[in-house]
């Protein structure tokens, strides 16, 4: 039982493109995450949603469009792909318990984007 | 100068001898801090956290905080090949909305049998 899944797990696009990754946690957590990773291996956080509201959103160019239908979902659509976009994409989730124990944040197994 | 910072690496340890990995971090108001591992082509997974100052230990792994020193570490004992890895230090504030993880850009260690 895969507790953060994301679709598709590659993808391979052209530039102009617009494209959608799909995420979903049954894991019960409120709060989901999508973390960009470049080839230089930094992991960046990009967006997070609580109960479907968004909390989080790092400068991102509005291209990268979250949407979080309930909280136990959430996807990512990209307009117009540039070929810097080519990454991976980790969704995650955890439940925001705010406690100096930390909120162990559980992510999918990646998304690879290659846009050429 | 980057929110988080490790030396990339790699980290070339024998077999059996204690890796030792360090990470610093410039926000003062940090409060948890955590260690993730990630194999090649795989996701990160959590190793250990740590949010008071001094060492925590988990199995094989230890980890140490000197929120002063704005340091944080962690040792593998032990060190097996399986070991070989990137490991990610993040930092994060408590009350930051959302849980805003802040990642280094990894260490890869090298474990030679």
């Amino acid at each position: 039982d895969t507790a953060v899944s994301q679709t598709p797990k590659y993808l391979v696009t052209q530039m102009g493109n617009d494209k959608s990754i799909k995420c979903e946690q049954n894991l019960g957590h409120d709060t989901m995450y999508w973390y960009k990773q470049d080839s230089k291996k930094f992991l960046k956080i990009m967006f997070s949603y609580n109960n479907k509201e968004l909390i989080i959103n790092e400068t991102v160019p509005n291209r990268f469009s979250p949407k979080s239908p309930d909280k136990a979902h959430l996807n990512l659509h990209i307009n117009s792909l540039e070929l810097g976009d080519s990454a991976v994409y980790f969704c995650a989730s955890s439940q925001d318990r705010r406690q100096l124990s930390g909120n162990t944040i559980y992510f999918g197994e990646g998304s690879w984007l290659t846009v050429v | 100068q980057k929110e988080v910072e490790q030396n990339s690496g790699p980290l070339s340890v024998p077999e059996g001898a204690i890796a030792s990995l360090n990470c610093t971090y410039s926000d003062r108001g940090s409060q948890s801090f955590f260690w993730y591992r990630q194999y090649s082509g795989k996701s990160p997974e959590l190793i250990m956290f740590i949010y008071s100052n001094g060492d925590k230990e988990d199995g094989r792994f230890t980890a140490q905080l000197n929120k002063a020193s704005q340091y944080v570490s962690l040792l593998i004992r032990d060190s097996q090949p399986s070991d070989s890895a990137t490991y990610l230090c993040a930092v994060t504030r408590l009350k930051a909305a959302g849980n805003k993880l802040t990642f280094g850009g990894g260490t890869r260690v090298l474990v030679k049998p």
